[in-house]
């Protein structure tokens, strides 16, 4: 079957710097897509890696090892308002729905 | 529009009431989307229709649920005598094409309560 994990549950410090894991197994892949859910809003885009190594975005990077079915989303200076969960999803080869994981609520505390 | 747009925004139905919810996708938007997500839960995927293909509708819970998308734009949900389990939020969501190089945008969502 196709399958996505991550943590449940993370908590984190402000100014601090967290990752968040992702590991896949899928029929073929067609990129990995990282989401940000607030509580009570829709999920908001992140990032997207389709090839091998780091995608840096601000205080936001995203890394993928396709060879290995892992992915990470990496927070530098952490803030109040990146409390959310993170949602990590999969493009498979048949490049019809999405798969989605249960996501990772983070926590960030003063 | 310049996003993802659903109605209603919110909606009380007594159970065992139909109701539709509408979605709007982005303007030129092949893919679409429909997601349930209860308080504190994962995304549940319900139905993906792409272009003119056949809709994959692998993710509906139950024969009470239906879904359709007129001229390829528009899509009503379609949730017949609802039950207190219906109770969610439920997301639209559209892209370019199929999911591999195109990003996803989501709409606010409708939140269901069945009371």
């Amino acid at each position: 079957g196709q399958n996505i994990d991550q943590p449940t549950e993370m908590t984190a410090t402000e100014g601090a710097i967290v990752q968040i894991n992702c590991t896949y197994q899928t029929s073929g892949f067609n990129g990995l897509f990282w989401y940000q859910q607030h509580a009570g809003e829709a999920p908001t885009f992140l990032s997207y890696n389709v090839l091998d190594g780091l995608e840096e975005k601000g205080r936001f990077s995203s890394f993928l090892s396709r060879s290995k079915g892992y992915s990470y989303l990496l927070l530098k200076e952490l803030q109040m308002k990146d409390s959310a969960s993170y949602l990590c999803a999969v493009a498979p080869g048949n490049n019809r729905k999405l798969i989605w994981g249960l996501g990772t609520s983070l926590a960030v505390n003063p | 529009g310049a996003g993802v747009s659903q109605s209603p925004s919110n909606k009380v139905t007594e159970k065992g009431k139909d109701v539709e919810l509408r979605c709007d996708p982005i303007s030129g938007h092949t893919a679409l989307y429909w997601y349930r997500q209860s308080l504190g839960q994962g995304l549940e995927f319900l139905i993906y229709f792409q272009g003119n293909s056949a809709p994959d509708k692998s993710g509906l819970p139950s024969d009470r649920f239906s879904a359709e998308r007129t001229g390829g734009s528009v899509s009503t949900l379609t949730i017949q005598r609802t039950q207190q389990e219906d109770s969610a939020v439920y997301l639209c969501a559209s892209s370019f094409g199929p999911p591999g190089g195109n990003t996803i945008y989501f709409g606010e969502g409708s939140w269901l309560t069945v009371v």
